[in-house]
C-alpha cells in the first residue's frame, strides 16, 4: 500500500519570502501522479499543483512550484513571494496511474503560517 | 467548485443514532467519493462510486454504507453512529480524461457524534 509522508506538522513564513513544505511517499509502482491541496480556513480542498511521475521536469504554477525527486521519493512544495493569502493546511497527495487507481492516498497535512 | 453541494453542512447527532450525509453535483461525473477528515491523518477514502449503484470500499469503509440511485447524488449512512466517526466528510467527484483525471472537493460536512 502506498503511503504518504509529511514531517513538518507546522511551518512559518515572512510575507514576501519563500517557503519549502516537504512531502515523502512510498510506492512500487512507476507510473503515479502526485498532488499538492491547499485547504485554507473554509475548509474549501484546493487543487495546488500536480505533478506526472514519467516527466522529468518539476511543474510549475504561478508562484507555486515543485521539487519532485523519483529516486528519493520526494516531492516538495516551494511557494516563492508568499502572500497572506496562503496561510492554510496544505496536503500532499498521490495518486496511481493502473486503470482503476482512483484513490488519492493523502499525507497528514502542514499548516502554514504567514507573518505580515 | 465543479458544482458540488453537501448537505447538511453541519450536523451533531448522539450515538446510535442513524445518519446520512448527502452528496449532490451538476455535472454527469461518473465517479464520487466519500473522505473523513480527521488531525494527524490528513483525508481517508470511506467509499467510492464508478456508476449508478457501482460502488466499493475504501480503506475505512467499516461502519459505513454508500447508495447511489442516479448519477448526481451520493448517500453515505452510518447505521449506528459512533464517537469515532465524529469527523469532518468530504465528497468528490472525478472530472477529466485520461491521465488528465483530477479530483475535486465538496466544501464539507463537519459531523459531531456526542
Amino acid at each position: 500500500a502506498q503511503t504518504v509522508t509529511q514531517s513538518q506538522p507546522e511551518m512559518s513564513v515572512q510575507e514576501a519570502e519563500t517557503v519549502t513544505l516537504s512531502c515523502t511517499y512510498d510506492t512500487s509502482e512507476s507510473d503515479y501522479y502526485l498532488f499538492w491541496y491547499k485547504q485554507p480556513p473554509s475548509r474549501q480542498m484546493i487543487l495546488v499543483i500536480r505533478q506526472e511521475a514519467y516527466k522529468q521536469q518539476n511543474a510549475t504554477e504561478n508562484r507555486f512550484s515543485v521539487n519532485f525527486q523519483k529516486a528519493a521519493k520526494s516531492f516538495s512544495l516551494k511557494i516563492s513571494d508568499s502572500q497572506l493569502g496562503d496561510a492554510a493546511m496544505y496536503f500532499c497527495a498521490y495518486r496511481s496511474a493502473k486503470m482503476g487507481g482512483n484513490k488519492l492516498v493523502f499525507g497528514a497535512g502542514t499548516i502554514l503560517r504567514v507573518k505580515s | 467548485d465543479a458544482g458540488i453541494t453537501q448537505s447538511p453542512r453541519h450536523k451533531v447527532t448522539e450515538t446510535g443514532t442513524p445518519v446520512t450525509l448527502r452528496c449532490h453535483q451538476t455535472e454527469n461525473h461518473r465517479y464520487m467519493y466519500w473522505y473523513r477528515q480527521d488531525p494527524g491523518h490528513g483525508l481517508r477514502l470511506i467509499h467510492y462510486s464508478y456508476g449508478v449503484k457501482d460502488t466499493d470500499k475504501g480503506e475505512v469503509s467499516d461502519g459505513y454504507s454508500v447508495s447511489r440511485s442516479k448519477t448526481e447524488d451520493f448517500l453515505l449512512t452510518l447505521e449506528s453512529a459512533t464517537s469515532s466517526q465524529t469527523s469532518v466528510y468530504f465528497c468528490a467527484i472525478k472530472s477529466g480524461q485520461g491521465i488528465y483525471n483530477e479530483q475535486f472537493f465538496g466544501p464539507g460536512t463537519r459531523l459531531t457524534v456526542l
